[in-house]
């Protein structure tokens, strides 16, 4: 168990349709990434936060948004869903210091139909 | 900017038998490099990384990777596999000061036969 927390862990919609994928950090983690993972494009980084701040950008598309709140915890929020964007959705957390070792969760599996 | 290939998507292999999965990256700066895995249904967990030091590193599970800065690479390695490693494993790499933000591989899927 990495303490990363994602919900929901499988989610059906349809095109067009807007979802919001929550993660909470592990305890005492102020970083947050959010990762996409998908059969022809692998994983792909697509944003982190830092206490509540955008620290890095990705290829993340402009339908597609995040927020870290101040209890730390993120949502990922995707709208005007495409079959595309069908893949698996990672959050990860890391401490302090840029060792790169991120702790995964066990992700959020999005079927776009 | 960074990249990496991981140069086999998928390497079968029998219990037992050693294994390399390989592993090269581009980068105009220095870079950290990490080796993480994915088994099924789980999230990634990081096996071994490379920040400096020792060029051959030991990780988690039996597994080392050796970082060699002349060839741009850094193969994993485990000289005597097990059924329970049969998993997807990723390289990955970091620039320094890059606020960890990892560039992953394509991964590869090593499946290991009795």
């Amino acid at each position: 168990d990495s303490g990363v927390t994602q919900t929901p862990k499988h989610l059906i919609t349809a095109t067009g349709q807007r979802v919001t994928l929550r993660c909470s950090p592990r305890s005492g983690d102020l970083s947050v990434y959010w990762y996409q993972q998908s059969l022809d494009q692998g994983l792909q980084f697509l944003i982190q936060y830092y206490n509540g701040e955008e620290r890095a950008k990705g290829n993340i598309l402009e339908r597609f948004s995040a927020q870290q709140f101040p209890d730390l915890h993120s949502e990922l929020n995707l709208s005007s869903l495409e079959l595309g964007d069908s893949a698996l959705y990672f959050c990860a957390s890391s401490g302090e210091g840029y060792t790169g070792e991120l702790f995964f969760g066990e992700g959020s599996r999005l079927t776009v139909l | 900017a960074q990249s990496v290939t991981q140069l086999d998507s998928q390497v079968p292999v029998f219990e037992e038998a050693p294994v390399e999965l390989r592993c090269n990256y581009s980068s105009s700066v220095s870079v950290y490099l990490f080796w993480y895995v994915q088994y099924p249904n789980q999230g990634l967990q990081l096996l071994l990384k490379y920040l400096s030091g020792s060029t051959l590193v030991k990780g988690i599970n039996g597994f080392e990777a050796e970082f060699n800065k002349s060839q741009t690479s850094f193969h994993l390695r485990k000289p005597s596999v097990h059924i329970s490693d049969t998993a997807e494993y990723f390289c990955a790499v970091t620039p320094l000061g890059g606020y960890n933000k990892l560039i992953f591989g394509a991964g590869t899927r090593l499946a290991v036969h009795p």
